[in-house]
Formats: C-alpha cells, sequence, structure tokens
C-alpha cells in the first residue's frame, strides 16, 4: 500500500527561526506535493517536484523553499518562520501529474 | 478564486439519514476529485467524476457533476458514524501552468450521530 511518511509530526517554532519539514514516500512515484491548511480551509499548493533535483512553484510560494534530493525525499524549509506559517503541512506524492495523489498524515507547525 | 464564495460547511445527521454535499468551482475542470479526511489524517480520495460522467457511484457514495453549472455533489446514503469527517471537492487544472493540479475548496465537516 502507498505509504507517504512526515516528521515532525508537530513542531513549535520561534518567530524568525528556520523550520524544515521533512516527507518520505515508498511508492516509487515521481511526482511530490507540499499543501498548507489553514483551519476551516482545504488545502493550498506550496511547492512540488517532478524529479529529483528540480522543485516548481505551486500557488503559494513565497516564504517558502522545497528541497527534492532523491526521489523518496522532499522537504519544506522555512527559512524565516513568521506567524502566519502556522498551519497544518501535507506531502504527497503521486505516480504522475494527473494520478491519484496520497497524502502523508501531516505535520502541525505552530510558529510563536 | 476557484471557488464559490462558500465557507466551509458543517453538516450534522443521525445515523442512517441521506446526505449531500455540494461544490462549485469558476475554472474549467475535466474531473472532480472528493476527499475524506479523518481527523488527524491527511486527505484521502474516495471517489472522482469526470466530465462525461453525470453519475458515479461507489457503495453507498454517489457523485454527480453538472458541467455546464460548474457544480459537483457528493451524497452518502443510510450514513454511519464511521463517516463523520471532512469531505473536500478539487477539481484538476488542465491548461498552462495549472496542469495537472488539484485545487480543493472549502469542505464540508459532517458528523454522523448514533
Amino acid at each position: 500500500e502507498a505509504a507517504v511518511t512526515q516528521s515532525p509530526r508537530s513542531k513549535v517554532a520561534v518567530t524568525g527561526g528556520k523550520v524544515t519539514l521533512s516527507c518520505h514516500q515508498t511508492n516509487n512515484h515521481d511526482y511530490m506535493y507540499w499543501y498548507r491548511q489553514d483551519t476551516g480551509h482545504g488545502l493550498r499548493l506550496i511547492h512540488y517536484s517532478y524529479v529529483a533535483d528540480s522543485t516548481e512553484k505551486g500557488d503559494i510560494p513565497d516564504g517558502y523553499k522545497a528541497s527534492r534530493p532523491s526521489q523518496e525525499n522532499f522537504s519544506l524549509i522555512l527559512e524565516l518562520a513568521s506567524l502566519s506559517q502556522t498551519a497544518v503541512y501535507f506531502c504527497a506524492s503521486s505516480e504522475w501529474t494527473y494520478a491519484e495523489q496520497f497524502f502523508g498524515p501531516g505535520t502541525r507547525l505552530t510558529v510563536l | 478564486s476557484q471557488w464559490g464564495e462558500e465557507n466551509l460547511q458543517a453538516l450534522s445527521i443521525q445515523e442512517g439519514e441521506d446526505v449531500t454535499m455540494n461544490c462549485s468551482y469558476k475554472t474549467y475542470t475535466t474531473v472532480v476529485h472528493w476527499y475524506r479526511q479523518d481527523s488527524g489524517r491527511g486527505p484521502a480520495l474516495i471517489i472522482l467524476i469526470r466530465s462525461n460522467e453525470r453519475e458515479k457511484r461507489s457503495g453507498r457514495l454517489r457523485a454527480t457533476l453538472d458541467t455546464s453549472s460548474q457544480s459537483s455533489s457528493l451524497s452518502i446514503t443510510a450514513a454511519q458514524c464511521e463517516d463523520t469527517a471532512v469531505y473536500f471537492c478539487a477539481t484538476r487544472g488542465n491548461t498552462g501552468a495549472n496542469t495537472g493540479k488539484l485545487t480543493f475548496g472549502h469542505g464540508t465537516i459532517l458528523r454522523v450521530h448514533p
């Protein structure tokens, strides 16, 4: 069965600090995605990648960087965390652009 | 915005009742996905309907798509307590930079009481 894992599952960060969220998939999928979910809203796409060592901007990339060092791993980096980045972050993977996306369990980030 | 102006909705029903959730979208799409999100977990695809299908069924789930009004619905027949979750619709972009991207609606919180 498809498996996407995220670490950490929750994190408290200070404003201005650096935060790295990690995602690992064992699906052998080429595509990986980072979304954020704010309370009472759907998911919004931050960054995605369709091949290792390459990332693309999604709909809300400002304030975030992404890194895809291998097919299995995809990281989301907040260089200078801000209060507005408090949210739940989901990673997903898919076999190709139109295929079903499989989501990880999410990381709850609180920036104080 | 991809979506209509509706905010996150909440529905509360009794076990055994039927329920329908609606969503509308602004941008042309050829497929609507319906996802279910359980508390503390990521969304999971439960049914999708393409533009050449007016209705799609899967077990107790029924999805409809009206491309002329750019709206879709998800119905659950004889809801059970384990159907309690947040349900999202999502469209799939098919032009330019949006090709393949999923855009999610705000969702509907469904609570099914015993």
